[in-house]
């Protein structure tokens, strides 16, 4: 199984300010790699996947980069909305796994 | 608009049975893949079950391989996950969500406790 390891657990951003997120998979993924967003008591929201890719909808704010076992989501100016939970996932191999989560929270 | 909307959650005792069911609308649904993931309290999401649009492919997370089954009615476009021999620690919000790698879309959830 591919283990997931998010850093930092929590992260306190002031708005406005840029947020980065990493995910770290113990072998290559490839490129495929998804970020999730969820608030406390709604479903995940697909934000980022193939790394890079923003789904539909969501605001160029957000930006995904990385390869093989190393990724980043990007938030390059945090709003008052993206205060959350953020989950990445891989999808090269299975099971699916998924990262233990960063809390985004108000600095 | 795609729409997943969950059901059967509930209270239900250690070793016993429940049937969650999963209606999808806004999409061919036969031509996805279909999953479950779940978010027990205060933890991650972890990704449960998937199976392909025929249904001809199925995968299973450890931890719940050959206590849970996941089947497809594509008349229906309809979901389902049969979970027996239920413990503690599958108490959780069980999601379904659309396709098996990446998970485009999902529903609200629906709530399985398994306690005594």
């Amino acid at each position: 199984e591919i283990v997931m390891t998010q850093s930092p657990a929590t992260l306190s951003v002031s708005p406005g300010e840029r947020a980065t997120l990493s995910c770290r998979t113990s072998q290559s993924v490839s490129s495929n790699l998804a970020w999730y967003q969820q608030k406390p008591g709604q479903a995940p929201r697909l934000l980022i996947h193939d790394t890079s890719t923003r789904a539909t909808g969501i605001p160029a704010r957000f930006s995904g980069s990385g390869a093989g076992t190393e990724f980043t989501l990007t938030i390059s100016s945090l709003q008052s909305e993206d205060f959350a939970v953020y989950y990445c996932q891989q999808y090269n191999d299975w099971p699916r796994t998924f990262g233990q989560g960063t809390k985004v929270e108000i600095k | 608009e795609v729409q997943l909307v969950e059901s059967g959650g509930g209270l239900v005792r250690p070793g016993g049975s429940l049937r969650l069911s999963c209606a999808a609308s806004g999409f061919i649904f036969n031509s996805y893949s279909m999953s479950w993931v779940r978010r027990a309290p205060g933890k991650g999401l972890e990704w449960v079950s998937y199976i392909s649009g025929s249904g001809n492919a199925i995968y299973y997370a450890d931890s719940v391989k050959g206590r849970f089954t996941i089947s497809r009615d594509n008349a229906r476009s309809s979901l389902y996950l049969q979970m027996n021999s239920l413990r503690a620690e599958d108490t959780a919000v069980y999601y379904c969500a659309n396709r098996g790698y990446y998970f485009d879309y999902w529903g609200q959830g629906t709530l399985v406790t398994v306690s005594s």
